[in-house]
């Protein structure tokens, strides 16, 4: 049961440089989220999706991208990575509608150190 | 806006020990609260859940009790274990697609 994979799970940047992250869930989930997890600010939402095709900002878009072309993956891109991006970053998927129990399933984090 | 604000830690206990995390929120309708816990080095879990006031949600031998008067859900364990060392996040869900975590609090249980 692979439920909720991100990839990669570790990288390490210079200022400046490009990156996507990548995230796959196989539970046919509709809703998808991207996290970042910094200390003493708990989990903060970067952008989600309520369905292929679909993307909206959350509560710290600036320097993010995101993309969901496929109902399965939510790709997460940093343009020019910054210093300030350096954190954890965690994808979480959630069903819809009638089997929705409110529950969100988590990838095991990626850790992005920017330089 | 919405918020959810706890206990900041570390919290540190022996083995046995009884164990309170506060959590308070802010809503302004009648939201679904969680709690979820993060083992070392893993994604977050969801431990347990209630959607109502005055409902008790449990697992592994926590519990939380959704206080509407109060606009609380705080997390007890009756005897921590060694195993139960990770940090908890409480969160709550409006109706709609976002979730508010809180900052979380980290338990370390010793032997």
């Amino acid at each position: 049961n692979a439920g909720v994979t991100q990839t990669p799970k570790f990288r390490v940047l210079k200022t400046g440089q490009s990156m996507t992250l990548l995230c796959a869930q196989d539970m046919n989930h509709e809703y998808m989220y991207w996290y970042r997890q910094d200390p003493g600010m708990g989990l903060r939402l970067i952008h989600y999706s309520v369905g292929e095709g679909t993307t909206a900002k959350g509560e710290v878009p600036d320097g993010y991208n995101v993309s969901r072309l496929k109902k399965q993956n939510f790709l997460l891109g940093l343009e020019s990575a910054a210093p300030s991006q350096t954190s954890v970053y965690f994808c979480a998927s959630r069903t819809s509608g009638k089997r929705d129990t409110g529950e969100l399933f988590f990838g095991e984090g990626s850790r992005l150190t920017v330089l | 806006g919405d918020s959810v604000t706890q206990m900041e830690g570390p919290v540190t206990l022996s083995e046995e020990a009884f164990l309170t995390i506060n959590c308070t929120y802010t809503a302004t309708g009648y939201p679904s609260l969680f709690w979820y816990v993060q083992y070392p080095g893993e994604g977050l879990q969801l431990l347990l859940k209630a959607t109502k006031a005055d409902d008790k949600g449990s697992n592994k031998g926590f519990e939380a009790t959704y206080r509407k008067e109060t606009t609380s859900f705080h997390l007890e364990k009756g005897s921590v274990q060694v195993s139960d060392s990770a940090v908890y996040f409480c969160a709550l869900l409006m109706t709609g697609n976002q979730f508010y975590f809180g900052t979380g609090t980290s338990l370390t249980v010793i032997p």
